[in-house]
């Protein structure tokens, strides 16, 4: 079973800082998600990746397969960005996501 | 385009009832992932299936729960009889093939009195 480590738990941040959020987990994956969950309850992928970095707007995700480890980066956050961050590896094997018990992100105006 | 449909979004029901939850896939997705949501255990695999067929059922609670999917286009999810700690959001997901990112319908609140 992959242990899926997340932190921080909860970050608030002020309009325009720059946040990272870190995901570690114990077993070899072919692929790791991050997913958003608006305090409505919808998800949204973000990235799915296997190695280096993606970005995408104002978000980068970076992976190092080697040290079982990613982060999730927003820069010049924006309280639209509040939200739950999930880190979800994806199984060596087979395709089940695994899933952290996310970072509850505020960013105040 | 439509993205991944569930129904209903919201059911309350008693303890006993059989719970029936509806989700269709984004077309031509062919993997389809059941997950449950709760605050104690957060996001978990139920199941999931690629072309229909049922890969992997090992996150399927006990044989209270069920679940098919009879064609591309349409999936369900079967609790008989539900207990109250089946309350819990259960979202379905889909992506084009198993591997790839999952787009995320908006659940179904599920509450069992």
């Amino acid at each position: 079973k992959n242990e899926v480590e997340q932190s921080p738990q909860n970050l608030t941040a002020q309009e325009g800082e720059f946040i990272t959020i870190n995901c570690s987990y114990s077993v070899g994956i072919s692929a790791l998600h991050w997913l958003q969950q608006h305090p409505g309850g919808g998800i949204v992928s973000l990235f799915m990746l296997s190695s280096g970095k993606k970005k995408h707007g104002r978000l980068i995700a970076t992976i190092n397969i080697q040290e079982k480890h990613s982060s999730l980066h927003i820069t010049a956050s924006h309280p639209r960005d509040s939200a739950v961050y999930i880190c979800a590896p994806e199984g060596g094997s087979n395709y089940k996501l695994t899933f952290g018990k996310g970072t509850l992100l505020t960013v105040n105006p | 385009d439509a993205g991944v449909i569930q129904s209903p979004r919201h059911e309350v029901t008693e303890m006993g009832q059989e719970v029936t939850l509806r989700c269709k896939p984004i077309s031509g997705h062919n993997s389809l992932f059941w997950y449950r949501q709760t605050m104690m255990r957060g996001l978990e695999l139920l199941i999931y299936f690629n072309n229909n067929v049922p890969i992997d059922d090992s996150g399927m609670p006990e044989d209270r729960f069920s679940a098919k999917m009879p064609n591309a286009s349409f999936s369900t999810l079967k609790i008989q009889p539900s207990e109250p700690r089946d309350s819990a959001v259960y979202f379905c997901a889909s992506s084009h093939e198993e591997g790839q990112p999952q787009h995320f319908g908006d659940g179904t609140r599920l509450s069992i009195l």
